[in-house]
């Protein structure tokens, strides 16, 4: 099946840690995504790639770092640098960067302690 | 800047009634999409509907329709025959520009009584 895996489902980190998040996807896109949802609120934009070895900063991007080594993969770091990262964090792909739509993993739960 | 707005925070319908979701976009490209998406309790997005801006016809997809008042800046999500499992919250949402990162609204959650 198609389709964009995120791991972990849950994930916790102390204070300091820096912390990455999976996302993969075999639906040949060459675009993608990373969002964060926080409780009352819509999906944020934290960076997105359009092209494998290019990636572009979202609204909310500090703390966070991104790689786009694969056309496949585009893993999320969290740095000790984001000040509140206790959020869902949501992957999502797309064919081209446009006004396409997106399809989403099932996201991450990340905690922080 | 282009945003997304959802007026109305939770909407309630009965088994197998009609419900309207609202939304309003606003941008000044003339090139985009608009969506709604669902997010059940399990929280996965899932894709509703869209509807491009060029297209004068509105799109449906079974029980789900939307109203596209290009000038007015509105897409309103329909739903008939509601059933349970439509229980989520509903995203709209608008794909502007090149760059295809989607704007969110803020979402609208659905209870469906039995």
């Amino acid at each position: 099946d198609g389709g964009i895996t995120q791991s972990p489902k849950y994930l916790f980190r102390k204070e300091g840690q820096n912390v990455t998040l999976s996302c993969e996807q075999n639906l040949n896109h060459d675009a993608m995504y990373w969002y964060r949802q926080d409780p009352g609120q819509g999906l944020r934009l934290i960076y997105y790639s359009q092209i494998v070895n290019d990636f572009q900063k979202g609204d909310i991007a500090e703390g966070y770092s991104v790689s786009r080594e694969k056309k496949e993969s585009f893993p999320l770091t969290v740095t000790s640098a984001q000040k509140n990262p206790t959020a869902f964090y949501l992957c999502a792909s797309s064919w081209v960067a446009g006004p396409d739509t997106q399809y989403f993993g099932p996201g991450t739960r990340l905690t922080v302690l | 800047a282009q945003t997304v707005t959802q007026s109305q925070p939770e909407m309630s319908v009965q088994e197998a009634e009609t419900v309207t979701l609202s939304c309003t976009y606003d941008t000044s490209e003339s090139d985009y999409y608009l969506f709604w998406y669902k997010q059940p309790p399990s929280r996965q997005m899932i894709l509703v509907i869209r509807q491009e801006a060029y297209k004068q016809q509105n799109a449906t997809e079974n029980r789900f329709s939307v109203n596209f008042q290009k000038a007015a800046k509105s897409f309103s999500l329909k739903i008939s025959d509601s059933q349970l499992g439509d229980a989520a919250m509903y995203f709209c949402a608008a794909g502007v520009g090149s760059q295809g990162n989607l704007i969110f609204g803020k979402g609208t959650k659905l209870s469906v009584k039995p």
